[in-house]
C-alpha cells in the first residue's frame, strides 16, 4: 500500500515532442505529489508538485495532471529539449511528515 | 544561500567495516532526511531528524543510525557493512518536517562495499 508505481521505465522522445510519465498509488492518505529530476552524478531536484485539491498544475513546460478517483498522476513535458534528458521520479507523501515514497524512475532521452 | 553539501563524494569500504557520511544542510533548515538510492532505483527513506531528534524511520535495521547537530550538520553512520549497502546515500534538508515542505537534496555519497 506504500508503493508508488511509475511507468515507463525509459522513454525516447524527439526534440519538440511531448514526454509523458505516469504514476499510480494505492495509499489514499497520500496528499502531496512532487516530481523530481535527477541528472547523472547529481541529487534529485524538485521540479513541480501538486496537492489533490486541483486536477492540474502547470509551470512553464511542465504540467502535472492528477486523477484522484483513479489514484494516478502524470508529468507532461511540452516541447521536450535535449537538456531535459534525465531521470524523473514521482513521489508521494501523506500524514504529519514530509517523508517521501519514490517511484522507480523514468530515464528520459530527448533526441535532437 | 548555500545548498546541501555532502562528504565524501565517493567511498570504498570492506564488508564488516563501519562508515560515517556527513551532510551540511541549507542554513535555517531544521529537518534533515537521509535516503538510500540503489543503482537504477528510486531513493528509499532511511530516517529523518528534526531539531536533533529522530522523527521517523524507514525499513532499515538499527545498524543505520544518525545524528543531527545544532549547526545544521548531520551524520549517517552504518555499522557492520554488507555488500547490499552499496548505494548512493542522499541527504535532504527542509525548512520544516511537515508534509509538503520541499526537500532539497545534496549530490550524495557513493558508497561501495567490497
Amino acid at each position: 500500500q506504500q508503493q508508488v508505481k511509475q511507468s515507463p521505465q525509459s522513454l525516447i522522445v524527439q526534440k519538440g515532442g511531448i514526454s509523458i510519465i505516469n504514476c499510480a498509488y494505492e495509499n489514499t492518505a497520500f496528499d502531496y505529489f512532487p516530481w523530481y529530476q535527477q541528472f547523472p552524478g547529481k541529487g534529485p531536484a524538485l521540479l513541480i508538485a501538486i496537492r489533490p485539491d486541483v486536477s492540474e498544475k502547470k509551470e512553464g513546460r511542465f504540467t502535472i495532471s492528477f486523477n484522484k478517483s483513479a489514484k494516478q498522476f502524470s508529468l507532461h513535458i511540452m516541447d521536450s529539449q535535449p537538456g531535459d534528458s534525465a531521470t524523473y521520479f514521482c513521489a508521494a507523501s501523506g500524514g504529519a511528515t514530509n517523508k517521501l515514497i519514490f517511484g522507480t524512475g523514468t530515464l528520459l532521452a530527448v533526441q535532437p | 544561500e548555500t545548498g546541501v553539501t555532502q562528504s565524501p563524494t565517493h567511498l570504498i569500504k570492506t564488508r564488516g567495516q563501519q562508515v560515517t557520511l556527513r551532510c551540511s544542510s541549507q542554513s535555517g533548515h531544521n529537518t534533515v532526511s537521509w535516503y538510500q538510492q540503489a543503482l537504477g532505483q528510486g531513493p528509499q527513506f532511511i530516517f529523518q531528524y528534526y531539531r536533533e531528534e529522530e522523527n521517523g524511520r524507514g525499513n532499515f535495521p538499527p545498524r543505520f543510525s544518525g545524528l543531527q547537530f545544532p549547526n545544521y550538520s548531520s551524520e549517517l553512520n552504518v555499522n557492520a557493512l554488507e555488500l547490499d549497502d552499496s548505494a548512493l546515500y542522499l541527504c535532504a534538508s527542509s525548512l520544516e518536517e511537515n508534509n509538503g515542505s520541499p526537500l532539497h537534496f545534496g549530490n550524495g555519497t557513493r558508497l561501495t562495499v567490497t
